[in-house]
């Protein structure tokens, strides 16, 4: 089993709309969550850290599942600049504080 | 533009070359990272280094070498280039893990 799994999608979806993305971690111990957004041929961005309380960066939301070990962003009135793959990342098993990367999830939005 | 450099962009090896990417900061972060992102595989660490002077293996470490050279400048060696090592290297650095990484712009290597 991943670490970190994601649904690849792709998700395509009309300009306006809002969307989901769910992310499951294996391990318990993880510490630190975050949503990365990674352009086509570009480097990953950090987009938001993930805090237990849930938070919101405009039109961003994430929420954390400790119990469920589950992570999710949603996306409100999703703009065309909103396209890009959308990685969860988690900090890994182990000694060493490492951040693990899921796979991405794909988004398209249409005009 | 404060962050994290990486030479050279696009590289064609073939195989049984050898090459070196590097990769410097100037963001005065003590921990840096080598990933290597493959489609469908998301980013998988090669090599990461805690502090100057120290290096240790990630999940993929074989076939390649490491050398944090000073607190700016963490290099990733291929000794004898795969077709297997065909992938987009990413470099990344952090103050600490909890505040997210900051990656460089990457390298894209094909061996041939």
């Amino acid at each position: 089993r991943k670490e970190v799994e994601q649904d690849p999608g792709p998700f395509n979806v009309p300009e306006g709309a809002t969307v989901a993305f769910n992310c499951t971690y294996s391990n318990s111990a993880s510490q630190s969550f975050f949503w990365y957004r990674q352009d086509c041929r570009k480097e990953p961005k950090l987009l938001m850290s993930v805090y237990s309380s849930g938070n919101e960066d405009g039109r961003f939301t994430a929420q954390l599942n400790r119990a469920s070990q589950y992570i999710s962003l949603l996306i409100r009135d999703s703009k065309l600049s909103d396209s890009a793959t959308y990685l969860c990342v988690v900090s890994s098993s182990g000694s060493a504080r490492q951040l693990t990367f899921g796979s991405g999830t794909q988004l398209t939005v249409l005009p | 533009n404060a962050g994290v450099t990486q030479t050279p962009k696009f590289q064609v090896l073939k195989t049984g070359q050898s090459m070196t990417l590097q990769c410097a900061q100037d963001m005065n972060h003590n921990s840096m990272y080598w990933y290597r992102q493959d489609p469908g595989m998301g980013l998988r660490l090669i090599y990461y280094s805690a502090s100057e002077g120290t290096t240790d293996k990630g999940e993929v470490p074989n076939g390649y070498n490491v050398s944090r050279l000073n607190k700016r400048e963490f290099s990733l060696r291929l000794e004898s280039a795969a077709p297997s090592q065909t992938s987009v290297y990413f470099c990344a650095t952090t103050l600490r893990e909890l505040y997210g990484y900051t990656f460089g712009s990457g390298t894209r290597l094909t061996v041939v």
